[in-house]
């Protein structure tokens, strides 16, 4: 069956280092989140794209975090330079146009040294 | 600004207990209602929604909510816990028509089942 897949699902770096993590969308589905999941905080909205233009990314560091929707089929949140404090497990979801009805990724675990 | 709040941070029952777990929103307009479940270790997926009509909705794995309007809750239950429903539970909420209206999560409510 149709899900969202997210690579890597796991990372270990160093701060200071740049992180990549990707996510591909079910296919057909025009709407993609990015969200951050940790003990403290619990689940945060980062980032969302309709159509892959950016439709809110308030939830999202500035000044280190991009989020990008190269294609329908791709999107990308990077972090530049990476902190301690990015660990967490990092989700994607998707859906489709006017359901409102998210499918989640497996998720990118984060570990920043 | 919208909020979501689930006031059970983690509750903790025997098999065949009753369940019930709260959630409440801040919105006065029209809402879209979801209860996600996170087991240990993996991603959230769908228990259930509500968009419009019965109040009373029925999920998967035997959960069902109500939509309380004038209490602005949605909360879920579910008659006799199983030791698989050990999970963390989410409710989320959208609220208005706008396209661009994003979806509020709650903060979790993890569940503990005795077997």
């Amino acid at each position: 069956d149709a899900r969202v897949t997210q690579t890597p699902r796991h990372k270990v770096t160093e701060m200071g280092q740049e992180v990549t993590m990707r996510c591909q969308p079910i296919l057909g589905h025009n709407t993609v989140f990015w969200y951050r999941q940790t003990m403290m905080q619990g689940l945060e909205l980062l980032a969302y794209f309709r159509n892959r233009a950016p439709l809110d990314d308030s939830g999202m560091p500035k000044d280190r975090f991009s989020a990008e929707m190269p294609d329908a089929t791709l999107a990308t949140l990077k972090i530049q330079p990476s902190e301690p404090r990015d660990s967490a497990v990092y989700f994607c979801a998707s859906a489709a146009s006017g359901t409102y009805e998210q499918y989640f990724g497996p998720g990118t675990r984060l570990t920043v040294t | 600004a919208q909020s979501v709040s689930q006031h059970n941070h983690h509750v903790i029952l025997s098999e065949a207990a009753s369940l019930e777990l709260g959630c409440n929103y801040s919105y006065g307009g029209t809402v879209n209602l979801f209860w996600y479940v996170q087991y240990p270790g993996q991603h959230l997926q769908l228990l259930l929604k509500y968009f419009s009509g019965d109040p009373l909705v029925k999920g998967i794995k035997g959960f069902e909510a109500e939509f309380i309007k004038s209490k602005f809750s949605f909360n879920l239950r579910k008659p006799s816990v199983q030791w698989s429903d050990t999970a963390e539970y989410f409710c989320a909420v959208r609220a208005g028509y706008s396209s661009a209206s994003k979806i509020i999560f709650g903060s979790g409510t993890r569940l503990s089942i005795r077997p």
